[in-house]
């Protein structure tokens, strides 16, 4: 079954430097999405991307984040300065873009900020 | 605007037990609602989705959820627990531009 992969598993950088989390959504899917999830803490939405523009962020999504789709099959989230607040796990997920349709998540980014 | 509220941040039952995991959606338009299960230091996997028709919905792994509009719910059950379900499960629901929203999610613990 068709998965979609995250890249790397686990990623460590200091504040204010700039991280590139890397996603492979499955190939026929159209829509594309960023989740966090603070250490035990709930899932949270920060962003969807569509016909390779932003169909809708959350208010955490400001302009330190940045998402693109360089090439016909990666996805990626780029934050400009990490914070120490930005650790999280960082989840890439797709979609089939029929309505109902669920969305297919990889296994995470765990980001440690220091 | 959608929302959903998981009831039990944690729910411990025995081996062998009812396992009732309770989910409420807000919604301003037929919802999508799903539940996912999250095992230690991996991803969400989907194990149940609702969309339209029959509302008793089975699973993976022997779940089932119904959805009831009256009560805007979309309970999650097992009737026998097992020690591989330990996890977290978190309630989803699908909004009308495509945005899936989350519960915040309740660990499982299963008692041998």
């Amino acid at each position: 079954e068709p998965e979609v992969t995250q890249t790397p598993s686990h990623q460590v950088t200091q504040m204010g430097q700039e991280v590139i989390l890397r996603c492979v959504p499955i190939s026929n899917h159209l829509y594309f999405y960023w989740y966090r999830q603070i250490l035990g803490q709930k899932v949270e939405f920060l962003v969807s991307f569509y016909n390779n523009e932003i169909s809708e962020k959350s208010e955490i999504f400001d302009d330190q984040f940045s998402v693109e789709r360089p090439d016909g099959s990666n996805f990626t989230l780029k934050i400009r300065s990490t914070k120490l607040e930005d650790s999280a796990m960082y989840f890439c997920a797709s979609g089939g873009g029929i309505f109902g349709s669920p969305l297919h998540f990889g296994n995470g980014t765990r980001l440690t900020v220091t | 605007a959608q929302s959903v509220t998981q009831l039990g941040s944690h729910v411990s039952v025995s081996e062998g037990a009812l396992v009732l995991l309770r989910c409420n959606y807000s919604s301003s338009v037929p919802p999508y609602l799903f539940w996912y299960v999250q095992y230690p230091n991996q991803g969400l996997q989907l194990l149940l989705k609702y969309t339209t028709g029959a509302t008793l919905v089975k699973g993976i792994n022997g779940f089932e959820a119904e959805f009831k509009k009256s009560e805007t719910s979309f309970h999650l059950t097992k009737p026998s627990a097992h020690m591989s379900d330990a996890a977290e499960y978190f309630c989803a629901v699908g909004t009308g531009t495509y945005k899936y929203i989350f519960g915040t999610g309740t660990r499982l613990k299963v008692l041998a």
